[in-house]
């Protein structure tokens, strides 16, 4: 069966630096997508980024970056230059290419220092 | 595109009571997902549509939840006999085919 793991329940950060939260997988599947979502205090679930891994190349979204290592099973989000707003909770998630179902990892609280 | 939107975004109930919860996805969406969201958690799946059907319901899912979209659009689920352990934020989801999942607020469910 397939899990996520992400194994920081909590980071910190100072405003403007770069943080990395982890994320690890097990699979035995080879096509299959890999997403980030952010999840604000009270407020709905939103995705971040999210990763083919058929694709070598990784994912962008502006200051969100991911380093997908297929071997390794990791899939790590780089946030440059975090701000106030990116204070949340983000979860890894994991989808089978023929499935619809999403396996979530515990989460991982960030928290921005002003 | 206006979001999936919840209602009630908040439901005190007294255990023992039924309460249900609606969900309105994006309208070009053609599935739908009900996840169950415990503190400190991820969520956790509950069940799934496409269109009108339902074509997975979890095992965790005890005989007292049932969840319908009767005509491909809007979703209800509906929970019998409610316990203190349903006490959770139940979350709803919506795509259309492979693309990744929108998701509503929520319903915060509290049982006494």
């Amino acid at each position: 069966a397939q899990t996520v793991t992400q194994s920081q329940p909590e980071m910190s950060v100072q405003e403007a630096e770069t943080v990395t939260l982890s994320c690890t997988y097990d699979t035995s599947e080879s096509d299959y997508y890999l997403f980030w979502y952010k999840q604000p205090p009270s407020r709905q679930m939103i995705l971040v980024i999210r990763q083919e891994a058929y694709k070598q190349q990784n994912a962008t979204e502006n200051r969100f970056s991911v380093n997908f290592q297929k071997a390794a099973k990791s899939f790590s989000l780089k946030i440059s230059d975090s701000q106030l707003g990116d204070a949340a909770m983000y979860f890894c998630a994991y989808r089978r290419d023929s499935n619809y179902q999403l396996i979530w990892g515990a989460g991982t609280k960030l928290i921005i220092k002003p | 595109d206006t979001g999936v939107s919840q209602d009630p975004r908040h439901k005190i109930t007294k255990r023992g009571q039924n309460v249900t919860f609606r969900c309105d996805p994006i309208s070009e969406h053609n599935r739908l997902y009900w996840y169950r969201q415990t503190l400190g958690q991820g969520p956790e799946f509950l069940t799934y549509f496409q269109n009108e059907a339902q074509l997975e319901k979890s095992r965790l899912l005890s005989d007292r939840f049932s969840a319908e979209r009767p005509k491909g659009s809007f979703s209800t689920l509906e929970i019998q006999r409610t316990e203190q352990g349903d006490s959770a934020m139940y979350l709803c989801a919506s795509s259309f085919g492979n693309s990744p999942l929108h998701f509503g607020n929520g319903t915060r469910l509290t049982v006494t």
